[in-house]
């Protein structure tokens, strides 16, 4: 069974400090691991796709990267609008096209 | 391009109830997608259309729950005689077929509270 852990589960940073999340992930046969936003009573916002490791994809203060293990998300110089919860998903080669979640990552930046 | 929306965005019932929840995907999707989400965790699957066909269903869904996408559009979640165990987020998401994996896009859910 696919499984996906975040960590931390909370991180709090102050604005300009920046700082990385990480996925761990063990899967069979890895298609796709999936970084998504969500903000409170929202649903989940895309952000990144990597597909195969040593993959690194970019967006604004964002960085996705991939090892054949886990993910991390690098936040550079992260504002007061980055705090939501990071969520972080696979999809495997045996689970058709369902997402596995993680808990996600609970990110707050102080001004 | 406006999005998966979803409809209600809240619903309160009492136990025992029936509720039906409506998602509309993004219009050239030819996938969609039902998740369900708890306080503190992510998105856990429930079931996955292709067109109208449901292909997949998660041992998470009772025989209390069933979906539908009629015509390969809209989908239906409906929950029957409600528990209090099933108040969570339901999220609906759309994805259009590219091959090895698709990119999924979440609507902004449904919260559903039973009393």
């Amino acid at each position: 069974e696919d499984q996906v852990t975040q960590s931390p589960e909370a991180l709090r940073l102050q604005e300009g400090e920046s700082s990385s999340l990480n996925c761990s992930y063990t899967v069979s046969g890895l298609r796709g691991l999936f970084w998504y936003r969500q903000d409170p009573g929202k649903g989940p916002e895309f952000l990144f796709t990597l597909y195969s490791a040593g993959e690194e994809k970019e967006k604004e203060r964002l960085k996705a990267t991939l090892t054949k293990k886990e993910s991390f998300l690098h936040i550079t110089a992260p504002k007061p609008e980055d705090s939501a919860t990071y969520l972080c998903a696979v999809h495997s080669g045996g689970s058709n096209y369902k997402l596995t979640f993680g808990k996600g990552t609970l990110l707050t930046v102080n001004p | 391009d406006t999005g998966v929306s979803q409809d209600p965005r809240h619903k309160i019932t009492k136990r025992g109830q029936n509720v039906t929840f409506r998602c509309d995907p993004i219009s050239e999707h030819n996938r969609l997608y039902w998740y369900r989400q708890t306080l503190g965790q992510g998105p856990e699957f429930l079931t996955y259309f292709q067109n109208e066909a449901q292909l997949e269903k998660s041992r998470l869904l009772s025989d209390r729950f069933s979906a539908e996408r009629p015509k390969g559009s809209f989908s239906t979640l409906e929950i029957q005689r409600t528990e209090q165990g099933d108040s969570a987020m339901y999220l609906c998401a759309s994805s259009l077929s590219q091959g090895v994996t698709d990119t999924q896009y979440f609507g902004p859910g449904t919260r559903l509270t039973v009393l």
